[in-house]
Order: C-alpha cells, then structure tokens, then sequence
C-alpha cells in the first residue's frame, strides 16, 4: 500500500506570493499517476493536474505540478484570493486497482 | 455540459442499507469508469469504490469491501452504491467522479450526505 504524505499541512501566504505544495510517496511508485485537486469550503474537490504535470480542463497556467517516483509538488505561481482552499494529491495504481489519496495541504491568507 | 448528480443519503443507524445513486449527463456514460469518493466531516478525501465503463470490473476500499458493491446502469445513465452493514464511521458526503486518464477525477457531483448514528 502506498501512503501519500502532504506537506506543509497548512501553508500561510499572501495574494501575489509563490506557492509550493508537496505530496511525498512511500514507497515509490513508477508510474506518473498523480493527480491533484483543490476544494473550497462547501465545495467538491476540483481538479487541478493530472499524470502528475498534465494541467486539466480549464485550470490557469499558474497551477503546475511537477515530480516523479517519489516526490511530487504543486506550484501556484501567483496566488490569487480564489486559490485560499485545501490541496490534495491523489495516487492511482492499476494492479491491484486502488487510490489513495494524501491528508491535504491548508493554504490560508 | 457534463453532470453528476448524486441523490439517496440520509440518516441510519448502524446495521442498516442504504442505496446512494449518481445520474449523468452530458458525455457518453458507458465509456468512462467512475468512483465514488467519501469525505467524513472535517477530514479529508477517501476513495471508496470504483468501476469499469462496462461494469465487468469492480474494486474496493478495504474498509468497505464485504459491505458495499458498486454497480451502474449504462442504460440509465446512472451509478450506484449500495451500502450494506453500515457503521458510525461510514458517516460522510459520497461524491461520484468520472476518472479519466491516469486514474483522474475529472468532474465530481455535489455529494450526498449518509450520516450513520444511533
């Protein structure tokens, strides 16, 4: 089984700042399946990147992922005041077939 | 535009079933598997089950696994998720997603709440 680890857990920051988010695998995986997700109070979980630097449907150019094996981060390069919600990394893997998802990362203002 | 809408949650106490289902709109149901995804109060994101576009293939959470199965209706375009055995920390908004590539959410529903308490 694989446990993503996220952190910081919460991540205190001002609108215009840089964000870096990170999601920690153990043990290591050799695919790209990584995904992130932001959720905003109230709200369902949104999805931000995809095979770990894939950026979805719709979401700004200043959301990047990056990583492989074993580290994998999320940049938000300025922060905007809609970006203040919780992030979530999310692994996949085929054989068994199973996701697990990290504990979340805070961003607050 | 693509909709998932989940209905069914509401209060049980333990022991009891329930059936959560997730009606779709707008893409081609039958060629995407789907998950359904938990989120207890407070905490954060567990998946819970998952199916092929077809329906052949299913897979679990090992904390549900025995009690819950997943199912879809391909020609009602819709998810379900029967929930059996039901314990205070099954307790959680269910949401369904569609999974595209790498095994993605891609869009989410706006969840329904099961709440399990004697």
């Amino acid at each position: 089984e694989i446990v993503l680890t996220q952190s910081p857990g919460t991540l205190s920051l001002s609108p215009g700042e840089r964000a870096t988010l990170s999601c920690r695998a153990s043990p290591s995986f050799s695919s790209n399946y990584l995904a992130w997700y932001q959720q905003r109070p109230g709200q369902a979980p949104r999805l931000l990147i995809y095979g770990a630097s894939s950026r979805a449907s719709g979401i700004p150019d200043r959301f990047s992922g990056s990583g492989s094996g074993t580290d994998f981060t999320l940049t938000i390069s300025r922060l905007e005041p809609e970006d203040f919600a919780v992030y979530y990394c999310q692994q996949y893997l085929t054989s068994p077939l199973m996701y697990t998802f990290g504990q979340g990362t805070k961003l607050e203002i | 535009e693509v909709q998932l809408l989940e209905s069914g949650g509401g209060l049980l106490q333990p022991g009891g079933s329930l059936r959560v289902s997730c009606a779709a709109s707008g893409f081609t149901f039958s060629s995407y598997a789907m998950s359904w995804v938990r989120q207890a109060p407070g905490k954060g994101l567990e998946w819970v089950s998952g199916i092929t576009g077809s329906g052949g293939g299913t897979y679990y959470a090992d904390s549900v696994r025995g009690r819950f199965t997943i199912s879809r209706d391909n020609s009602k375009n819709t998810l379900y998720l029967q929930m059996n055995s039901l314990r205070v920390e099954d307790t959680a908004e269910y949401y369904c997603a569609r999974v595209i590539a790498y095994g993605a959410g891609d869009y989410w529903g706006q969840g329904t709440l099961v709440t399990v308490s004697s």
